[in-house]
């Protein structure tokens, strides 16, 4: 079955650390994408990427690094710099056609204290 | 500024009967709208894509429709069942603006209860 596979879906850490998620794809799509989900509000777009190799911030990219080194496998990186960590955070991927859906993994909950 | 409202924030409604969910969008031009289902602790899966000139498009129970003189559109549920309880989330498109300028709503949260 082809979809998104994002790990671990829980992930615990202390403040001042750095944590990376994961984020792999067998669907053969050229973009991949990371969107952070906080309560009461819209998804927002951290990073993106529309080919292997290359990659550009989105609206909340401040603390976050990413990168693209196969076209699978999109692993995020939250850094001590992100203020605000704790999140829900979703992967997804698409073809490059217009009106083609997003495709999300089950996303990885994370927590900082 | 580009905004996608949804209303109501949740709602609850009896296994069986129907319910419509409201967005209103001010998103101007835009090249299509989406709405996605979510259930708790999963990622959304995407339920229809209307481009601007589609008034209704369906999928099995779920009908959604656009009205883009009102900028409104609404997501529909028939008969509804447990499964049904989740999360809907409506998403525009900005014309020529690519995925990486989706807007999303902040969701509507549907109980559904036997």
């Amino acid at each position: 079955d082809g979809g998104i596979t994002q790990s671990p879906k829980y992930l615990f850490r202390k403040e001042g650390q750095n944590v990376t998620l994961s984020c792999e794809q067998n669907l053969n799509h050229d973009a991949m994408y990371w969107y952070r989900q906080d309560p009461g509000q819209g998804l927002r777009l951290i990073y993106y990427s529309q080919i292997v190799n290359d990659f550009q911030k989105g609206d909340i990219a401040e603390g976050y690094s990413v990168s693209r080194e196969k076209k699978e496998s999109f692993p995020l990186t939250v850094t001590s710099a992100q203020k605000n960590p704790t999140a829900f955070y979703l992967c997804a991927s698409s073809i490059d056609r217009e009106g083609s859906p997003l495709h999300f993994g089950n996303g990885t909950r994370l927590t900082v204290t | 500024k580009n905004q996608v409202e949804q209303s109501p924030q949740s709602l609850i409604i009896l296994e069986g009967k129907n319910c419509t969910l409201q967005c209103n969008y001010t998103v101007s031009p835009f090249s299509n709208l989406r709405w996605y289902k979510q259930d708790t602790g999963r990622g959304p899966v995407s339920l229809t894509i209307m481009t601007f000139s589609e008034n209704t498009k369906s999928n099995g129970r779920y009908t959604a429709t656009l009205d883009a003189d009102t900028k409104q559109s609404s997501l529909h549920i028939t008969a509804s069942q447990l499964s049904d309880s989740a999360s809907y989330i409506c998403v525009v498109s900005p014309f020529s603006g690519g995925y990486n300028k989706l807007i999303f709503g902040a969701g509507t949260r549907l109980a559904v209860h036997p």
